[in-house]
């Protein structure tokens, strides 16, 4: 079955450069999460989004910026990186919410970005 | 989101039954209770989730109490490929999309 993919899989930027992580949901999932995991520690909810609206927002920082396209698919933007941004960053998607409590996420393999 | 509280680590011998336990006392009467686990820095994997009865796929099974209150995830033959970070979580869900609000998990060893 098909999953949710990431690209690019491993990033290395430097300080204050600029970075854009990509997710391509499972096909006719409506929503997309992202959520970011430091080393050592546990996956931190960032931003979702909800036929290509925002839905939620976590924990990102004003120098991120993320949104969902017409085809569902969704970007991360980073700017001016610093060394603690260095995370894994992991994309889910799933068929929306709808009330039903069954909307279970499912994950990619996620992007490893140093920043150096 | 209710909070969770798990072991932070357990180990099970290979083949045996693997229980993981999960309090969620403060847990409300619309919140489900979800199992989601990780393999080292691989993306988190959903397991199975509840409301009120006990649950079965074809990964584990799930024992909700009947308050509530506390739940155990159940793998019944655990294999090497078990050894994960499981998580308990409880979540509303909504029809805007739901975050998940990862907490410590309980670090799962196989050991052969």
């Amino acid at each position: 079955a098909a999953g949710v993919i990431q690209s690019p899989r491993h990033l290395i930027k430097e300080k204050r450069e600029t970075a854009t992580l990509k997710c391509y949901p499972i096909p006719r999932h409506d929503t997309v999460y992202w959520y970011q995991q430091g080393p050592g520690q546990d996956p931190q909810f960032l931003i979702s989004f909800y036929e290509k609206m925002q839905s939620d927002k976590g924990s990102i920082p004003d120098r991120f910026s993320a949104q969902q396209f017409s085809d569902y698919h969704s970007e991360l933007n980073m700017s001016s990186l610093e060394l603690g941004d260095s995370a894994l960053y992991f994309c889910a998607s799933s068929l929306g919410g709808g009330g039903r409590g069954d909307d279970e996420q499912f994950f990619g393999p996620g992007t490893r970005l140093t920043v150096l | 989101d209710a909070k969770t509280t798990q072991p932070t680590s357990m180990d099970c011998a290979e083949g045996r039954a693997a229980n993981l336990p999960c309090n969620h006392s403060t847990i409300s009467g619309n919140e489900y209770v979800y199992w989601y686990r990780q393999i080292h820095s691989q993306g988190p994997q959903y397991i199975i989730h509840g409301l009120k009865n006990n649950e079965t796929n074809e990964m584990a099974s799930l024992i909700i109490t009947e308050d509530r209150k506390s739940s155990t995830l159940i793998l019944p033959h655990a294999t090497l490929r078990d050894t994960a970070v499981y998580y308990c979580i409880v979540r509303v869900t909504y029809s805007s999309a739901s975050k998940i609000i990862f907490g410590s998990g309980t670090r799962l060893s196989i050991r052969p």
